[in-house]
């Protein structure tokens, strides 16, 4: 069945570049039923949806986040990712990716386990 | 935004009672696009309920939501040990938002 883990750095430091990426094993990222999500859980925020991508490359982003946020597919690795920019305490989470069913604004019916990422110097 | 506020915080209950989870949004989600999660401590969310009231595959048939407009509610009709754990409500009629969260623990 379909599967999303998720890599990337553990730390970064305030005013840097998170840099995500997303591997989808089990199905195909090129998918047409699919959109590929990234939520971050937070205790202060909560589970906080930011962005979607279909495999088109069309995205959707939480306009809260839009400013610093770039989300992209590589289908020929079977990988989306996600670069939040200008990351300060208030970015530290869990980052979950996740696919959602035929729309952006769709329920999540896949999530992969999370990585935890720390903003600190 | 639509804001999803989750109700009680924590439901202290034992085995085999029944629980009633509730969520409330901020305006009216159209055609029933609210979902409900169960997270373990340590694991990613799962989906237990979509469109208000379908059961995920997989999902026990103890596991039931209802609700339209502002108002709906997950019922877990008798608690099994693996219940106990923390339930979000989400809403996806319009860009997503989740619910804080109710946490069921034993009594």
């Amino acid at each position: 069945q379909l599967q999303l883990q998720e890599s990337g750095p553990g730390l970064v430091k305030p005013s840097e570049t998170l840099p995500l990426t997303c591997t989808v094993s089990g199905g195909s990222i090129s998918s047409t039923s699919h959109y590929w999500a990234w939520i971050r859980q937070s205790p202060g925020k909560g589970l906080e949806w930011i962005g979607s991508i279909y495999y088109s490359g069309t995205t959707y982003y939480n306009p809260s986040l839009k400013s610093r946020l770039t989300i992209s597919v590589d289908t020929s690795k079977d990988q989306f990712s996600l670069k939040l920019s200008s990351v300060t305490a208030a970015d530290t989470a869990v980052y979950h990716c996740a696919s959602q069913l035929y729309s952006p604004n769709s329920y999540i019916d896949v999530w992969g386990k999370g990585t935890t990422v720390t903003v600190s110097s | 935004e639509i804001v999803l506020t989750q109700s009680p915080g924590t439901l202290s209950l034992s085995p085999g009672e029944r629980a009633t989870l509730s969520c409330r949004a901020s305006q009216s989600i159209s055609s029933s696009f609210l979902a409900w999660y169960q997270q373990n401590f340590g694991q990613a969310p799962r989906l237990l309920i979509y469109a208000t009231s379908n059961r995920a595959t997989g999902i026990p048939d103890r596991f039931s939501g209802s609700g339209s407009g502002t108002d709906f509610t997950l019922t877990i009709s008798r608690l099994e040990p693996e219940d106990f754990a923390v339930y979000y409500c989400q809403q996806y009629d319009l860009s997503p938002t989740f619910g804080q969260g109710t946490k069921v623990e034993i009594k």
